[in-house]
């Protein structure tokens, strides 16, 4: 069975520094896996997936993450955090074995001080 | 411009009663999914479906219907049986099982 597991429910970081925003995952096969983000009272937004190739993967606004297959893990990170990042942010995956299920984890919220 | 479509915005429902939440999309995309999100919980997939007239349960189905009579429209009705429905609703969908999932706004249900 498919899972997602956000270790942290919040991550506190000071503008200007480096975040982490974790995730773990359990599939069937290969995975592919993405990253969201989640205003207030709004639908998620495509951030990155990987679905192949380079373990290291860019996405919108500077994020980017690291498939690790031997850990299960695609962290989020971004070099450089801003306020505007304060949001909840959820990973998810589905397998490659042909089915469209897609599980995501239970989200973790970022809060970025000024 | 393409997206996905959820109405109402709000919805209230009274004991005993069902009500239907509303997903269109105009993406021309195959696959279509519903998702209720609780504080603490994420996303827990409720029902998705692959290609019209065929849908799957998801993780926690009971209490819910669906319906995909056409591509274009998902909607999900919340049953009486649901006895915990107040919750936010999402609707997604994806044309290519690579790509990632677009969602709407969501639909925020409560009980009166």
């Amino acid at each position: 069975a498919q899972s997602v597991a956000q270790p942290e429910d919040q991550v506190n970081v000071a503008e200007g520094n480096p975040l982490t925003v974790k995730c773990t995952y359990s599939v069937s096969g290969n995975p592919y896996l993405f990253w969201y983000v989640q205003y207030p009272n709004r639908g998620l937004q495509f951030l990155l997936k990987y679905i192949t190739g380079d373990n290291l993967v860019k996405g919108s606004y500077g994020f980017e993450a690291e498939f690790n297959k031997s850990q299960t893990s695609f962290h989020l990170k971004k070099p450089s955090a801003l306020v505007s990042d304060s949001a909840l942010y959820f990973c998810a995956v589905r397998d490659n074995t042909g089915g469209f299920k897609t599980i995501f984890g239970a989200g973790t919220r970022l809060f970025v001080k000024a | 411009d393409g997206g996905i479509t959820q109405s109402p915005k709000y919805l209230f429902r009274k004991e005993g009663q069902n009500v239907t939440l509303s997903c269109e999309q105009n993406l021309n995309h195959d696959a279509m999914y519903w998702y209720r999100q609780d504080p603490g919980q994420g996303l827990r997939l409720i029902y998705y479906s692959q290609i019209v007239n065929d849908f799957q349960k998801g993780d926690i189905a009971e209490g819910y219907s669906v319906s995909r009579e056409k591509k274009e429209s998902f909607p999900l009705t919340v049953t009486s049986a649901q006895k915990n429905p107040t919750a936010f609703y999402l609707c997604a969908s994806i044309g290519d099982r690579r790509q990632p999932q677009h969602f709407g706004d969501g639909t925020r249900l409560s009980i009166l």
